[in-house]
């Protein structure tokens, strides 16, 4: 089966650096998205990975390891408007896009 | 700006009523697009993929009667929502996926998403 796996509630402080983990089983795998999600609202691209390593984007970074199926997602610098969701999702072997359950972040003063 | 246009944003209609949801890709041809169903404080689940000129392919468990989708061109795909129950009231929102290197590097882009409430 397709499993995507991310915590479901995280806390941060404002001004601090959260990072958030996703672990993924797909059968193969074309890539890898973060979307952010506000309540009510369409979800809103962060990154993609395809290959190994870091890709920085501002105050947003986004890692992955195929081998381990293992990416995060890390916010530095964080502001009150980063209290979202946070979806991570893959493009599998058929092409499909698979979202994870997302981890509701709350940040606060 | 936008590069998926959905249609309607919210719809609010009386039980047994049919619902026609529309996806438009604005600066690209999409090859393919996707539809999702989100309940509240869940995530988005994929209901159906659709190649413009083939047939729809439905995940598990998604009454193809039911939810009827066309693509009938690069650019356009329709999700009809026949005889729509409360149980039906979800937020749908469509995706599209183009040439990855023709808009921004995402290979694919979300419309804004209708959020459909049967009374």
């Amino acid at each position: 089966g397709q499993n995507i796996d991310q915590p479901t509630e995280m806390t941060a402080t404002e001004g601090a650096i959260v990072q958030i983990n996703c672990t993924y089983q797909t059968s193969g795998f074309n890539g890898l998205f973060w979307y952010q999600q506000h309540a009510g609202e369409a979800p809103t691209f962060l990154s993609y990975n395809v290959l190994d390593g870091l890709e920085e984007k501002g105050r947003f970074s986004s890692f992955l390891s195929r081998s381990k199926g293992y990416s995060y997602l890390l916010l530095k610098e964080l502001q009150m408007k980063d209290s979202a969701s946070y979806l991570c999702a893959v493009i599998d072997g058929y092409n499909k896009l698979i979202f994870g359950a997302g981890t509701r972040l709350a940040v606060h003063p | 700006g936008a590069v998926v246009s959905q249609h309607p944003s919210r719809v609010i209609c009386k039980s047994g009523t049919s619902v026609k949801i529309e996806c438009r890709s604005l600066d690209f041809q999409a090859t393919t697009m996707f539809w999702y169903r989100q309940f509240p404080k869940q995530s988005l689940m994929l209901m159906a993929t659709s190649n413009e000129g083939s047939k729809a392919t439905y995940e598990q468990g998604v009454e193809k009667d039911k939810f009827l989708i066309n693509h009938a061109s690069l650019t356009l795909s329709t999700l009809t929502v026949t005889s729509a129950h409360p149980e039906d009231s979800s937020f749908y929102i469509c995706s599209a996926r183009g040439p990855a290197l023709e808009v921004s590097n995402q290979p694919q882009h979300f419309g804004d998403g209708t959020r459909l409430s049967i009374l």
